[in-house]
């Protein structure tokens, strides 16, 4: 059983560059949410995908964009990278209709360092 | 006030040791509740889910207080391999309402357990 999937593991780039990371949700699983974690602190919402839309989105710029595809698979990217935006991303999946108390599988986490 | 609150530690305990964990709330529509593990720079992983019954796994008892708003984590016999950061969750979504909300997560509490 294939759990949740994210592409690449580690990533450098520079200040104003643009990004892709991927995700491949869990089998069975059909929601995408992505997470920030910078070091030391715990993952921030940045947005969840279901059915190919946004349903949600946390507190963070345009420059962070997304999108899922018929698959379910999803894609975050961010544009004009900042120093800041070095963290961690998380991409945790999860059923739509599934039970609430379920909570999230996530994957290992794409390690983006901006210089 | 932050949507989730934890003592960001660390608590450092000898091996064998009972440690406690609190967490608060600000959403008094939140629905859902967890406690996450995370070891140093890897994913979150779901520990347990948390009940107003309160529930117990083994050496693991967590407890909701939706009065107070808190929820808390209780390790008795702590074993070196409990060494990790701990995340508390709470979801406003409840059960059978379909789709996840924005999940949010404290930033976590950081446990050392000592030989």
């Amino acid at each position: 059983d294939a759990g949740v999937t994210q592409s690449p593991t580690h990533l450098i780039k520079t200040r104003g560059q643009q990004v892709t990371l991927r995700c491949s949700p869990k089998s069975g699983h059909d929601t995408v949410s992505w997470y920030q974690q910078a070091l030391g602190q715990g993952p921030q919402f940045i947005f969840q995908y279901y059915e190919e839309e946004e349903r949600q989105r946390g507190n963070f710029p345009d420059r962070f964009s997304g999108h899922q595809f018929p698959n379910y698979s999803s894609e975050l990217n961010v544009n004009a990278l900042l120093l800041g935006d070095s963290a961690l991303y998380l991409c945790a999946s999860s059923s739509y209709w599934g039970r609430s108390d379920y909570g999230y599988t996530f994957g290992s986490g794409t390690r983006l360092t901006v210089v | 006030r932050k949507e989730v609150e934890q003592d960001p530690g660390p608590f450092n305990v000898p091996e064998g040791a009972t440690v406690a964990f609190n967490c608060t709330y600000s959403n008094s529509a939140s629905q859902s509740f967890f406690w996450y593990r995370q070891d140093c720079r890897k994913e979150p992983k779901l520990l347990m889910s948390v009940y107003s019954s309160g529930n117990e796994d083994g050496r693991f008892t967590a407890q909701l207080n939706r009065a107070s708003q808190y929820i808390s984590l209780l390790i008795r016999d702590s074993k070196l391999s409990d060494s990790a950061t701990y995340l508390c969750v709470v979801n406003p979504r409840g059960g059978g309402s379909g789709g996840y909300q924005k999940v949010t997560f404290g930033t976590g509490t950081k446990l050392q357990v000592i030989p």
